[in-house]
């Protein structure tokens, strides 16, 4: 089946820390992989993404790898700051039937 | 003004009452998705329908039906609302594309007493 793990939180870092956040999938064809942010009170919104193995997708400083060797799309950055204390979702789609799978959804939480 | 519009946003009922939740979207996109959001649970498909004919199951659509009214429009309903039902429901919309992003609403938060 398909389905994406990732690591559990709360994850808890000073600003300025180094992040990742690992995430895992299993999936059945040739997954496009995502990752979303959930801001307090708010909805889910597009992070990055990569479409194919190998692309490496990046925003707001923010990067994540598809490696298709070791089936992950972990998400890192350099350098946190509060502002990016937040809900992270690793999620898969598989174009030919054009659904969505979830993780279970990372918090993080940045101190000053 | 926001592309994907949820009503209501918040919504507190009693068990066995039948409640509506709606969605509107103006980013002309055939794709929309209802999903609900449960702590530690990620969030789970309800329904889907890829267009106003078109409707599907997911894989927690017992307890819920759908309307989808127009391309816009797609409505979630709880016929008879019970307590394990209370969370935070979210609707989503995509196009066709290959990379297929979701868009999603700001989510209704319900509680069933």
């Amino acid at each position: 089946g398909n389905s994406v793990t990732q690591m559990e939180g709360p994850v808890t870092l000073s600003e300025e820390a180094f992040l990742t956040i690992n995430c895992t999938y299993t999936a059945t064809g040739y997954p496009s992989l995502f990752w979303y942010v959930q801001y307090p009170g708010e909805g889910l919104q597009l992070l990055l993404k990569a479409t194919k193995a190998d692309d490496k997708g990046s925003n707001k400083g923010f990067e994540a790898t598809y490696r298709k060797e070791t089936t992950s799309f972990h998400l890192e950055k350099g350098s946190v700051q509060v502002s990016d204390s937040a809900v992270y979702f690793c999620a898969l789609s598989l174009y030919n039937f054009n659904k969505f799978y979830f993780g279970s959804g990372t918090k993080l939480n940045v101190k000053p | 003004d926001a592309d994907v519009t949820q009503t209501p946003r918040n919504r507190i009922t009693k068990t066995g009452k039948r409640i509506m939740l709606e969605c509107s979207q103006t980013k002309g996109h055939d794709r929309m998705y209802w999903y609900r959001q449960d702590p530690g649970l990620g969030l789970r498909l309800i329904y889907y329908s890829f267009d106003v004919k078109d409707i599907n199951k997911g894989e927690i659509s017992d307890g819920y039906s759908v309307s989808r009214q127009a391309q816009a429009k797609f409505s979630l309903s709880l016929e008879s609302a019970i307590p394990n039902q209370t969370a935070l429901y979210f609707c989503a919309t995509s196009d066709t594309g290959v990379d297929n992003e979701q868009f999603f609403g700001p989510g209704t938060r319900l509680t069933v007493l």
